[in-house]
């Protein structure tokens, strides 16, 4: 069983560019869920994708995007980055089933500097 | 809405030894998920454990076990036998259940540094 996987370990970016950043789902899973965590801080909620839509979306604006592929692999996209995005970046995947709870299970992260 | 509370940033503890950790939260609903996850320095996220709050019983894995209040909204997690590779950030995390097709986040609280010393 292959775990979750995160693409790039590691980015450098300046202000106003994008940035795209990848996660490969935990095999069996169908939902990919997208956590900003700020140095010294808890993860926040960005957004879910369940079978290829997005699933709820936290208190995030629109320039952060994504998708999720036919594969529930997934992708993150930031436009116009701002200094307050650097942090690292987490995906999380898990089964969603009918009404009972899931478990998430995180990737190693992404860490986005923005300079 | 949902909050999570860890009053203890930091916290320390010598190896073999017992410690404890704080989880308080807030909620009106009746069904949800607890969890704890670890993050050592590596940074990635560990699940150590999972409660169903519907579950009377505390859920226990090897040396992790949790004290789960539901009517005082605490969920604190004891690990037994301390060891080096215990050393990490740790956090509680609460999420509502919900029908398919709503999304199902988790929310965090700020986190407990533990150091398990030699």
């Amino acid at each position: 069983e292959t775990g979750v996987t995160q693409s790039p370990t590691h980015l450098i970016k300046t202000r106003g560019q994008q940035v795209t950043l990848r996660c490969s789902s935990q095999s069996g899973h169908n939902t990919v869920s997208w956590y900003q965590q700020a140095l010294g801080q808890g993860p926040q909620f960005i957004f879910q994708y369940y079978r290829e839509e997005e699933n709820g979306r936290g208190n995030f604006p629109p320039r952060f995007s994504g998708l999720q592929f036919p594969n529930y692999s997934s992708e993150l996209n930031v436009n116009a980055l701002e200094l307050d995005d650097s942090a690292l970046y987490l995906c999380a995947s898990s089964l969603l089933t009918g009404s009972l709870g899931e478990t998430q299970y995180f990737g190693p992260g992404t860490r986005l500097l923005v300079l | 809405a949902q909050t999570v509370t860890q009053s203890q940033p930091e916290m320390s503890v010598q190896e073999a030894e017992t410690v404890t950790l704080s989880c308080t939260y807030d909620t009106s609903e009746s069904n949800y998920y607890l969890f704890w996850y670890k993050q050592p320095p590596s940074r990635q996220m560990i699940l150590v454990i999972r409660q169903e709050a519907y579950k009377q019983q505390n859920a226990t894995e090897n040396r992790f076990s949790v004290n789960f209040q539901k009517a005082a909204k605490s969920f604190s997690l004891k690990i037994s036998d301390s060891q080096l590779g215990d050393t990490a950030m740790y956090f509680c995390a609460f999420m509502k259940l919900t029908n398919a097709g709503n999304n199902r986040k988790l929310i965090w609280g700020l986190g407990t540094s533990l150091a398990v010393n030699p």
